[in-house]
């Protein structure tokens, strides 16, 4: 079973600061996916990065596939209270079942 | 469309009952996934049924079964139940090499 480990496990900030949150593994990637989830629902996909390098934008927040494509990053710009929730990444290795990681728990502060 | 729809929503169990979750895919959808999320695990893979057929399965004991029928909903079923089984059970529909799409879960707690 691969890992991928997800940093920070809990962050909390004020509104309308930055932060970024990561996603790590030893192995390398097929393709990598960021979700959201808030309480009382299931995740919703937020990106699908495949190529190693690649960037991806959505509003207000950047995700970035490691060049060796096994780490991920998401950046929230000007954090907004609506941005709160459990952020999940999951990776697929080759041919085997997308594996999620243990999550970042957002929380923004009005 | 409507989206994955789970019930029960909430489901209260004892140590040593069984338990039987149901899955409506959206519609179109054939495959059907289903997760175990906990605090400490995080979202562990279950299984994968396609066209009726279990496709995957994750490293979880024999007492967690499951089945798709000829409509493609799903259910899964937990026998013996322990106290470690509490989680939020989540089920996924897609259609093939494309995103998965969740439910809201059904949370279950074992006492």
């Amino acid at each position: 079973t691969q890992l991928l480990e997800q940093s920070p496990q809990f962050l909390s900030i004020q509104e309308g600061e930055n932060l970024t949150v990561y996603c790590n593994s030893s192995s390398v990637f097929s393709s990598l996916q960021w979700y959201r989830q808030e309480p009382g629902e299931g995740p919703v996909l937020l990106v699908t990065v495949v190529t190693g390098g690649e960037v991806k934008k959505l509003k207000r927040l950047t995700f970035q596939f490691g060049d060796a494509r096994k780490d991920s990053s998401l950046h929230i710009t000007a954090a907004q209270p609506g941005d709160t929730g459990l952020y999940l990444c999951a990776g697929i290795f080759g041919n085997e079942k997308l594996t999620f990681g243990t999550g970042t728990r957002l929380t923004i502060i009005p | 469309k409507a989206g994955v729809t789970q019930t029960p929503r909430y489901l209260i169990k004892t140590r040593g009952q069984q338990v039987t979750l149901s899955c409506s895919p959206i519609s179109g959808h054939r495959s059907v996934s289903w997760y175990q999320q906990t605090p400490g695990q995080g979202l562990q893979f279950l299984f994968e049924y396609f066209s009726e057929t279990q496709r995957n399965k994750g490293n979880f004991p024999g007492r967690f079964s499951g089945r798709q029928f000829s409509n493609s909903r799903s259910e899964m079923n937990v026998s013996t139940l322990e106290l470690g089984d509490s989680a939020l059970y989540l089920c996924a529909s897609s259609l093939p090499s494309s995103p998965l799409h969740f439910g809201n879960g059904t949370r279950l707690t074992v006492t």
